[in-house]
């Protein structure tokens, strides 16, 4: 079946630090990768998305490039701010008969000090 | 544009009651999905809908039932709550199920069972 699987958290920085939340995939054909984030107290927004392989997302200052041969699609971003500090899932939508489906990681707190 | 609203924000119920999770969408999709968050863990689907009158079980669909008479409106009902299911309920609705397409999420019902 499909699977996401994001790094462990929480994740602790200070202001201006880079940086990486790791994600890996298993599916099924070729899916669709994307990053959510949820802000204390909301719902989840889509912060980047790539299609297909060796897309780039970006929004935002983050980034993820999603890289087929070693299914993964690691976000990123250079310089933090106390304002990014939320929990990030990866997910991907394996297309076809899954109807449009999210496959969820179980999510990555961050927490950004000044 | 309220894009997907959830009702109640917040509930408390004792073992045994009912109550129905109202999702409401504005945007004209055609389908709408309903996820539940437990903590430390991703966003696990319940049931989806891929239009008026259709609806199919997700992941985790045991001791919750769903309709979907309209387009805009797809209502999660809890017949006999038990403490299992304490959790935060997500709301999302897409326009098609492409691979590309992105889902809209609401803010979530936060709800406990006692």
């Amino acid at each position: 079946g499909n699977s996401v699987t994001q790094m462990e958290g929480p994740v602790t920085l200070s202001e201006e630090a880079f940086l990486t939340i790791n994600c890996t995939y298993t599916a099924t054909g070729y899916p669709s990768l994307f990053w959510y984030v949820q802000y204390p107290g909301e719902g989840l927004q889509l912060l980047l998305k790539a299609t297909k392989a060796d897309d780039k997302g970006s929004n935002k200052g983050f980034e993820a490039t999603y890289r087929k041969e070693t299914t993964s699609f690691h976000l990123e971003k250079g310089s933090v701010q106390v304002s990014d500090s939320a929990v990030y899932f990866c997910a991907l939508n394996a297309g076809g008969t899954s109807y449009g489906k999210l496959t969820f990681g179980q999510g990555t707190i961050l927490t950004v000090h000044p | 544009n309220a894009g997907v609203t959830q009702t109640p924000k917040f509930r408390i119920l004792k073992i045994g009651q009912s109550m129905t999770l109202q999702c409401t969408q504005d945007m004209n999709h055609n389908y709408m999905y309903w996820y539940r968050q437990d903590p430390g863990m991703g966003l696990k689907l319940i049931y989806y809908s891929v239009g008026a009158g259709i609806t199919d079980k997700g992941e985790v669909p045991n001791g919750y039932n769903v309709s979907r008479s309209t387009t805009e409106d797809f209502p999660l009902r809890l017949e006999l709550a038990a403490p299992s299911q304490t959790s935060v309920y997500f709301c999302a609705s897409s326009h098609q199920r492409e691979l590309k397409e992105t889902q809209y999420f609401g803010p979530g019902t936060r709800l406990l069972v006692l």
